[in-house]
C-alpha cells in the first residue's frame, strides 16, 4: 500500500526567511510526487511534480522540492518565504506500480498549515 | 477560461434527505473525481471515474452515488446512508486516463452541512 507523511501539522516561519515543507512517502515501484496548495474554502492548486530526471524540481510561485529516493522524501521549498505562501500544503504520491489497475490512485498527506509572519 | 465549476458553494440539508452536489469542467478531461475533505484528514477519494458511462469506488464510496452520462459533468449524490455527510467535497479532473503524472486541477469545493 501506498502512504504520504507529512510530520509536522504546521510550520511558522517569517517572511523573507526560507521554509521548508516536509513529505516523506512508501510506495513499491517509482513514485510520482505532487505538491498542492490550498486556500481557505478553495479547490486545491497544483504547485510542482516529481516523475523522473533532475531531482529538483521547480513549480509555481517561487516553489522548488528536492526528491530523495534513498530518504524517500519531497520536501517543498521556498528560498524566502511571502506572507501570501500562508496557507495549506498538501504532498501526493501515485505509484507506477498500480497493480492490474489503469488508474494510478493519488493518496495525499494530512496537510501542513504553513503561516508566514510579517 | 477553463476549468471545473462545483455549485453550489455552500449546502445545507436536514438528515435524511439525499442531497446532489454538481460538478462541471470544461478542459476536456477524460479523468474526474471526488474527494472528501475533513479537517486534519487529508483527502479521501469517493468515486473516481476514467471515461463516461463507466465510474469506479474509492475508499469511502459508502453512502455515495455518482453519475457519468457526459464527458463534462460527474455530479455527486449524499444519500442518506451516508453516516457523516457533513464535510468538504472537491471535485477534480485530470487530461489522462491512468496519466500517472498527470496532476489533477480541482473545482473550489462544495461545503455540505447536514442538520
Amino acid at each position: 500500500a501506498q502512504s504520504v507523511a507529512q510530520p509536522e501539522d504546521q510550520v511558522n516561519v517569517a517572511e523573507g526567511n526560507p521554509l521548508t515543507v516536509k513529505c516523506t512517502y512508501s510506495v513499491s515501484g517509482n513514485p510520482y510526487l505532487f505538491w498542492y496548495v490550498q486556500y481557505p474554502n478553495r479547490g486545491l492548486q497544483f504547485l510542482l511534480k516529481y516523475i523522473t530526471g533532475d531531482n529538483l524540481v521547480k513549480g509555481s510561485y517561487g516553489f522548488e522540492a528536492e526528491f530523495n529516493k534513498s530518504q524517500t522524501s519531497f520536501h517543498l521549498k521556498k528560498p524566502s518565504a511571502l506572507v501570501s505562501d500562508s496557507a495549506l500544503y498538501f504532498c501526493a504520491v501515485r505509484d507506477s506500480n498500480a497493480g492490474g489497475t489503469s488508474y494510478g490512485k493519488l493518496t495525499f498527506g494530512q496537510g501542513t498549515i504553513l503561516t508566514v509572519h510579517p | 477560461d477553463g476549468g471545473i465549476t462545483q455549485s453550489p458553494k455552500y449546502l445545507f440539508r436536514k438528515e435524511g434527505q439525499n442531497v446532489t452536489l454538481s460538478c462541471e469542467q470544461n478542459l476536456n478531461h477524460d479523468a474526474m473525481y471526488w474527494y472528501r475533505q475533513d479537517p486534519g484528514q487529508g483527502l479521501r477519494l469517493i468515486y473516481y471515474s476514467q471515461i463516461v458511462n463507466d465510474f469506479q469506488k474509492g475508499d469511502i464510496a459508502e453512502g455515495y452515488s455518482v453519475s457519468r452520462e457526459k464527458k463534462e459533468s460527474f455530479p455527486l449524490t449524499v444519500t442518506s446512508a451516508q453516516k457523516n455527510p457533513t464535510a468538504f467535497y472537491l471535485c477534480a479532473s485530470s487530461v489522462e486516463t491512468g496519466g500517472y503524472g498527470s496532476p489533477l486541477h480541482f473545482g473550489n469545493g462544495t461545503r455540505l452541512t447536514v442538520t
